[in-house]
């Protein structure tokens, strides 16, 4: 058990919608990093929060937006969906902010 | 553009044997390579992880072999086992920005299948 917990595991929805994905940090860790994986683009990098503020930015879409609160869970909110945004979604921590160290579960997104 | 290339995209072993997966890069600017495990329904974990200034680093069965002037690295698994069936990606990273992050950039992932 990697202490990372993302809710909900499964979300099925249709296209044009919007949803929220959510995480909880290993107790401790103070950074989050959102990743999206999928059959043809494999794991990309979309976003990094440290102790409440955005750190880094990889290839994340404007139609796609997260947020760390003060209790360090963050949301990462997905609008306007696609069909191509089908994927799963992971979410890791770490406590220093450096490499990603502990990944969750994921959340599969079907878009139908 | 693929920073990371990994081979093969997939790989069958018998039980007790070597597995081996082979990883290149075209960033010099990276500086940490860390190796992740992921079952399937289950996120990537980190297996083990190297710096260029070395050029093999072993843990248990697990050993990375680096070779900086040729841009690749490999992950050996000795005694292959059946609990060993996992999907396997290689990572680059290096420090982004002024807070220190190392954002790893993955590779396509190997589907490693050990018969028993």
């Amino acid at each position: 058990d990697s202490g990372v917990t993302q809710t909900p595991k499964h979300l099925i929805t249709a296209t044009g919608q919007r949803v929220t994905l959510r995480c909880s940090p290993r107790s401790g860790d103070l950074s989050v990093y959102w990743y999206q994986q999928s059959l043809d683009q494999g794991l990309q990098f979309l976003i990094q929060y440290y102790n409440g503020e955005e750190r880094a930015k990889g290839n994340i879409l404007e139609r796609f937006s997260a947020q760390q609160f003060p209790d360090l869970h963050s949301e990462l909110n997905l609008s306007s969906l696609e069909l191509g945004d089908s994927a799963l979604y992971f979410c890791a921590s770490s406590n220093t902010g450096g490499q990603p160290q502990h990944f969750g579960d994921g959340t599969r997104l079907s878009i139908l | 553009q693929q920073q990371v290339k990994q081979s093969p995209q997939s790989l069958i072993v018998q039980k007790g044997g070597i597995s081996i997966i082979n990883c290149a890069y075209e960033n010099t600017a990276f500086d940490y390579f860390p190796w992740y495990q992921q079952f399937p329904g289950k996120g990537p974990a980190l297996l083990i992880a190297i710096r260029p200034d070395v050029s093999e680093k072993k843990e248990g069965r697990f050993t990375i072999s680096f070779n900086k002037s040729a841009k690749q690295f490999s992950l050996h698994i000795m005694d292959s086992q059946p609990g060993d069936s996992a999907t396997y990606f290689c990572a680059a990273s290096n420090r982004k920005g002024t807070g220190g992050s190392y954002i790893p950039t993955f590779g396509r992932g190997t589907s490693l299948i050990v018969h028993p």
